[in-house]
């Protein structure tokens, strides 16, 4: 069965930064496109990026609004995906998504900026 | 910044059907923005329906469908349930495959 399972959200002030976890299993994850997607309370899905599998050179896509403060990166050897978010702001107050590239969806993971 | 809009509510009855469209603020969606379609329930995590237009994932119930129509992506519904009430998410992928979602279509089924 395929699962991947966020974790590493919280309460956190703004200028600060996180690293969120996924743990992915039942799956090749060494072959697998993995992205984030966020929804802040009460609204849409927002698509956060994309990596790609090594094989296809590994490399990161952003959304524009995201581009400058999220890095996005794997641990295929864990089975693991990070996302590593730098100077918190209060809108990036969301439930953040680990997903196969759309396909399969964990529960999220909370992170709440506030001062 | 590209936009992609979807109604923002439609009300259909159980047995009927219905479309839900997805527009890109570039123009046509085409083949290349690769539309995927998702289904989100209050307090749930949104679950993929559809893939590149119209590829059904395996656990897709047959009644929904996806298609390019009218210069916009389409999800049809055929044969609604009540348990289709839901938020209804398309996504499109634009340049290098970045991904921009709809703001959410509400479908009520009454």
């Amino acid at each position: 069965e395929v699962q991947v399972v966020e974790s590493g959200g919280g309460l956190l002030k703004p200028g600060g930064s996180l690293r969120l976890s996924c743990a992915a299993s039942g799956f090749t994850f060494t072959n697998s496109w993995m992205a984030w997607v966020r929804q802040a309370p009460g609204k849409g899905l927002e698509w956060i990026g994309r990596i790609k599998s090594k094989t296809h050179g590994g490399t990161a896509l952003y959304a524009a609004p995201v581009k400058d403060r999220f890095i996005i990166s794997r641990d295929d050897s864990k089975e693991m995906l990070y996302l590593q978010v730098n100077s918190l702001k209060t809108e990036d107050t969301a439930l953040y998504y680990c997903t196969t590239d759309l396909s399969h969806w964990g529960q999220g993971t909370m992170v709440t900026v506030s001062s | 910044q590209t936009v992609v809009t979807q109604e923002p509510s439609l009300t259909v009855s159980p047995g009927g059907t219905v479309t839900l469209t997805c527009a890109s603020s570039t123009g046509a969606v085409t083949s290349g923005n690769d539309p995927n379609w998702f289904q989100q329930k209050p307090g749930q995590a949104p679950r993929a329906l559809i893939y590149g237009i119209s590829n059904k994932h395996s656990w897709t119930p047959a009644r929904f469908s996806g298609s390019l129509l009218g210069g916009k992506a389409a999800l049809t519904l055929s044969g609604v349930q009540p348990e289709d009430e839901a938020e209804y998410y398309c996504l499109l992928y634009y340049g290098d495959g970045q991904g921009v979602f709809g703001g959410g279509t509400r479908l009520a089924v009454l």
